[in-house]
C-alpha cells in the first residue's frame, strides 16, 4: 500500500512553454504533499508544501508565480512550471504524507524535465 | 547551519564487504526521526531504515543497520555484505518534532554516492 505516482515520468518542452506534472496518491488520501527539485548528483531541495484545499507554502527563494501548485483533491497535487527555461531542467519529485503509514512520507518516482 | 550533514561525497566498497555511511544532524527538538533513503540511477527514493529519537535500540532492517549515537548526534548507516545492486546515492534525512507533526516534512543531507566493486 501507500503508492504515489507521477505523470509524466519524463517530458521535453520548448523554452517559454508551460508544463504540468501530476502527483497522485493511489491508495490513500493525502492532505499534504511535498514537491522537491533535484539537480544531478545533488540533494533534494524542498520547493513547496501542498495542502489540499488551500494555498501551497513555498520555501524561501522559490518563485510562486513560476511554480504553480494546485492540490485540488485528497489524491492529486499538480506542479505547473510556467514559461519554462533551460535552467528549469531538473528532476522533480513529489511525496505524500500518510499518517497511517509506517514511513510517513511516500515518494513518487519522479519526473525528468528537459527544457530546450 | 546545516541540519543534516553527510561528509562523504563518494564511497567505494568491495562486494561482500561492509560499509558505513556517515550522517550527523543538528536539532534542538527532543523529538525527531531519522531516515535513510537509497536513490538508484532511476531516481526513485527507496526507504531503507528509520530511527526515532526515543528509540532505545539501534534500528535494523535486513542488511541495513543504523548506528545511532544520540549524544554525538550521529546516525550512520551500516550496510553489511555489500552487493553490486547497492551502488546508488544514499540520503540521510530528519523529521523534527514527534511522528505525524509537520506532516512528515523532511530535511535531507547532501547525499553519498556508493559504488560497489566486484
Amino acid at each position: 500500500g501507500a503508492v504515489v505516482s507521477q505523470h509524466p515520468s519524463w517530458v521535453i518542452c520548448k523554452s517559454g512553454t508551460s508544463v504540468k506534472i501530476e502527483c497522485r496518491s493511489l491508495d490513500f488520501q493525502a492532505t499534504t504533499m511535498f514537491w522537491y527539485r533535484q539537480f544531478p548528483k545533488q540533494s533534494l531541495m524542498l520547493m513547496a508544501t501542498s495542502n489540499e484545499g488551500s494555498k501551497a507554502t513555498y520555501e524561501q527563494g522559490v518563485e510562486k508565480d513560476k511554480f504553480l501548485i494546485n492540490h485540488a483533491s485528497l489524491t492529486l497535487s499538480t506542479l505547473t512550471v510556467t514559461s519554462a527555461h533551460p535552467e528549469d531542467s531538473s528532476f522533480y519529485i513529489c511525496s505524500a504524507f500518510f499518517s497511517g503509514g509506517e514511513y510517513e512520507q511516500y515518494f513518487g518516482p519522479g519526473t525528468r524535465l528537459t527544457v530546450t | 547551519a546545516q541540519k543534516i550533514t553527510q561528509t562523504q561525497p563518494g564511497m567505494f566498497v568491495q562486494e561482500k564487504e561492509a560499509v558505513t555511511l556517515d550522517c550527523t544532524y543538528d536539532t534542538s527538538d527532543p523529538s525527531y526521526g531519522l531516515f535513510w533513503y537509497k536513490q538508484p540511477s532511476s531516481g526513485e527514493m527507496i526507504f531503507l531504515i528509520y530511527q526515532g529519537s526515543y528509540d532505545q535500540q539501534n534500528a535494523t532492517e535486513g542488511r541495513y543497520s543504523l548506528n545511532f549515537q544520540k549524544a554525538r548526534k550521529s546516525a550512520n548507516l551500516v550496510i553489511s555484505a555489500s552487493q553490486l545492486g547497492d551502488s546508488a546515492m544514499y540520503f540521510c534525512a530528519m523529521r523534527e518534532g514527534p511522528s505525524g507533526t509537520s506532516y512528515g516534512k523532511l530535511t535531507f543531507g547532501q547525499g553519498t554516492i556508493l559504488t560497489v566493486h566486484p
